[in-house]
């Protein structure tokens, strides 16, 4: 399976530290994503990285790709209460036309 | 402005009922998705359409059965409710079929099967 695996399932940081999750998957890839779920509500989407990419940059946000590795890291610098959700991993399914994603890392940074 | 819409946002029903569940998006894109999300945050692709025709069906019992009237709706309609399909559903639409693309995600319809 493609499935990527977060890591940590959990965190827990105060407001104005780094939050780095981590992210493995088992194929090849074209490229990997990174999506945020807020409690209750649908996922949305932060970053694309490209199998040829090494790293890349978003706002507070800052993504790295290890293919040799297969693996990805999403930091994010300088966290802020709203930053509190679930971040998820994605990678294509073996049909190419879906994607695959882990069980997400919960996130939660406390004032 | 929203740019892909569900309905409903919660839905309880009895076992054995039939329900549905509505997706629109604004977004002009040609593909469309139905994942599921269990308790454990676990979210699962069900289906993909594009351009209105089927191009995933991913395992799933032939009790749901996705329609895709045009290209700016993908509905799911489930035959005999079962407890294990109590979730969240999330609907979802992309540019391009495939994974080069970002997916933009509904709300979510919560379902809670009786």
């Amino acid at each position: 399976s493609q499935q990527g695996e977060e890591d940590p399932q959990a965190l827990s940081i105060q407001e104005g530290e780094n939050a780095t999750m981590n992210c493995s998957y088992k194929t090849s890839i074209n490229n990997l994503q990174w999506y945020r779920q807020n409690s209750g509500r649908g996922l949305v989407h932060l970053i694309l990285i490209r199998s040829n990419e090494r790293e890349k940059h978003s706002g507070r946000l800052r993504v790295t790709l290890d293919t040799s590795k297969k693996s990805s890291s999403l930091l994010i610098t300088a966290s802020r209460a709203a930053d509190t959700a679930s971040y998820f991993c994605a990678t294509g399914s073996n049909s190419g036309y879906a994607l695959n994603f882990g069980k997400g890392t919960s996130l939660l940074v406390t004032p | 402005d929203t740019a892909v819409s569900q309905t409903p946002k919660y839905l309880v029903t009895q076992m054995g009922n039939d329900k549905s569940i509505k997706c629109e998006q604004n977004l002009g894109h040609d593909t469309m998705y139905w994942y599921k999300q269990d308790s454990k945050k676990f979210l699962k692709i069900m289906f993909s359409y594009n351009n209105k025709e089927l191009i995933i069906n991913e395992t799933v019992p032939n009790r749901f059965s996705p329609k895709s009237p045009d290209k700016a709706h993908l509905n799911l309609h489930i035959n005999s409710l079962e407890l294990g399909d109590s979730a969240v559903y999330f609907c979802a639409s992309s540019d391009l079929a495939g994974v080069d693309d970002e997916q933009f995600f509904g709300p979510g319809t919560r379902l809670t099967v009786l």
